[in-house]
């Protein structure tokens, strides 16, 4: 069964505070993606990442950064984390081999309080 | 760049009756759509995709949608909403990165689907 798996469902940290959050996907893809999603605006993205070591900035990367040091790992980085970013973050990935978009598989999202 | 317009917030019909989900997208590729569904307190689940070939998808739980390229439209329909149906949907879009690789999924703002006795 596939999986995409995110280390926290919920996180609660303090504004300023740096915050890690963790995404692995076992299905050998090329891409991987964060998003955040809040009621009304759907889902957006903040950076994705199509080989190793490589990303890019998605729709609202301000305030994120990110980092993909093996394939099956991506991790979301809030450098001085502020209430605006309480959020329900979701890791995703696909593969494009053959320049063919294939599905993309969520994992359960964390839910991320800045208090 | 690539946009997903999702007409309808929110959308509310009679179990038993017909499901049209509204959807236009723009892209200046040929891109891959795709349909997903989140249930309350779940995760995002596909329930369809068109990746160029029949422009007609059938997808999971009796759900359909048309892609129409000269309407640059594709709709989500059911012709009988059951209950379990009640779900946030959304539309997105695919198409190759812009500079140099992988492919950038855009998502809609969702639609709410509502389903009454």
């Amino acid at each position: 069964d596939v999986k995409v798996t995110q280390s926290s469902r919920y996180l609660v940290k303090r504004t300023g505070e740096k915050v890690f959050l963790e995404c692995v996907q076992d299905m050998d893809h090329e891409n991987m993606f964060w998003y955040r999603q809040d009621p009304g605006l759907g889902l957006r993205l903040i950076y994705f990442s199509y080989d190793v070591k490589m990303k890019e900035k998605g729709d609202i990367p301000e305030g994120y950064s990110v980092s993909r040091e093996k394939k099956e790992r991506f991790s979301l980085i809030l450098e001085s984390a502020s209430t605006n970013q309480t959020s329900m973050y979701l890791c995703a990935s696909n593969s494009d081999r053959a320049w063919v978009n294939t599905e993309a598989f969520f994992g359960q999202g964390t839910r991320l309080t800045v208090v | 760049a690539q946009s997903v317009t999702q007409l309808d917030s929110h959308v509310s019909v009679s179990e038993g009756t017909p499901v049209l989900l509204r959807c236009n997208y723009s892209s200046s590729y040929s891109p891959s759509l795709f349909w997903y569904v989140q249930h309350p307190n779940k995760g995002l689940q596909l329930l369809l995709k068109y990746t160029s070939a029949a422009t007609l998808v059938k997808g999971i739980n009796g759900f359909e949608a048309e892609f129409k390229k000269s309407e640059t439209s594709f709709h989500l329909t059911k012709p009988s909403a059951h209950m379990s149906d009640a779900a946030e949907y959304f539309c997105v879009v695919s198409d190759h990165g812009l500079t140099g690789g992988g492919n950038k999924l855009t998502f809609g703002t969702g639609t709410q689907l509502k389903v009454e006795l």
